[in-house]
C-alpha cells in the first residue's frame, strides 16, 4: 500500500534560517505528490505540488523536486519567516484509480523564532 | 465564495451520543472527503464520495456513517460517540481528475467523554 514518512519534529529555527523537511514515499505506479500547510487553528492549504518526476513544485519561497530514483520530495526553503511557523504535511496521490485519495505523513511542526 | 465550510467547530458529546458534522461547498466538486486528524497520525480518511448519492470507505470508516444527498452537502455521522472518537475532523473536496486539488474546510473538534 502507500505510505508517506515525514521527518518528525518539532522543528525550530531562527529567522532568515534554511529549512529542509525530508519526506519519502512508498507507492505503486506514478503518484503525484503534495505539501500541504496547516496554519495555527485553519484547515489545511496546499502549498505546492509536482505532478511527475524531476518535476519542481514552489510556491511562496518553498520548492520540492520529485525524485523518482530516491523516493523523496523534500520541502525546501532559503530564508524562513517567524510567519511560516505552522504544521507541514507530505502526501501523495496515485495515478489512475477513481477516488484520486491522499495519503498524508504524520506531519512536521515548524516554529520559526524573531 | 465561501468554499469549504464545516458546522459545528466545536462539540462536546457524552459517550453514546450521537451528532451529525456537515460539511458544504460552493465550488461545484464533484468528490468530497472526512478526514480525522490524530497527534502525531497525520490525516486519515475515513470516507469519500465520488459523486451525489454515492459514498465509499476509507481508511478508518468504522463508528461513522456518511451521505451525500445533494452535490454540494457531505454529512458525517457518529451513531454512538466512544471517547476513541476524540478528535479533529476535516473535510474537503476536490474535482474529478487529476487536475482535482484537494480543498479542505477549517475543522471541527470534537470530544467525547
Amino acid at each position: 500500500g502507500n505510505s508517506v514518512t515525514q521527518m518528525e519534529g518539532p522543528v525550530t529555527l531562527s529567522e532568515e534560517a534554511f529549512l529542509t523537511i525530508n519526506c519519502t514515499y512508498t507507492a505503486t505506479g506514478y503518484p503525484s505528490l503534495f505539501w500541504y500547510v496547516q496554519y495555527p487553528g485553519e484547515g489545511l492549504q496546499l502549498l505546492l505540488k509536482a505532478t511527475k518526476a524531476d518535476d519542481k513544485g514552489s510556491n511562496k519561497g518553498f520548492e520540492a523536486t520529485y525524485r523518482k530514483e530516491t523516493t523523496s520530495f523534500h520541502l525546501e526553503k532559503g530564508s524562513v519567516q517567524v510567519s511560516d511557523s505552522a504544521v507541514y504535511f507530505c502526501a501523495l496521490r496515485n495515478s489512475g484509480g477513481s477516488n484520486y485519495k491522499l495519503t498524508f505523513g504524520k506531519g512536521t511542526l515548524l516554529t520559526v523564532n524573531p | 465564495n465561501a468554499g469549504v465550510t464545516q458546522t459545528p467547530k466545536f462539540r462536546v458529546l457524552k459517550t453514546g451520543q450521537s451528532m451529525t458534522l456537515l460539511c458544504a461547498q460552493d465550488m461545484n466538486h464533484e468528490y468530497m472527503y472526512w478526514y480525522r486528524q490524530d497527534p502525531g497520525m497525520g490525516l486519515r480518511l475515513i470516507h469519500y464520495s465520488v459523486g451525489e448519492g454515492t459514498t465509499a470507505k476509507g481508511e478508518v470508516p468504522d463508528g461513522y456513517n456518511v451521505s451525500r444527498l445533494k452535490k454540494q452537502n457531505f454529512l458525517l455521522g457518529l451513531e454512538s460517540a466512544a471517547p476513541s472518537q476524540t478528535s479533529v475532523y476535516f473535510c474537503a473536496s476536490s474535482y474529478q481528475g487529476e487536475r482535482g486539488t484537494q480543498y479542505f474546510g477549517p475543522g471541527t473538534r470534537l470530544l467525547v467523554l
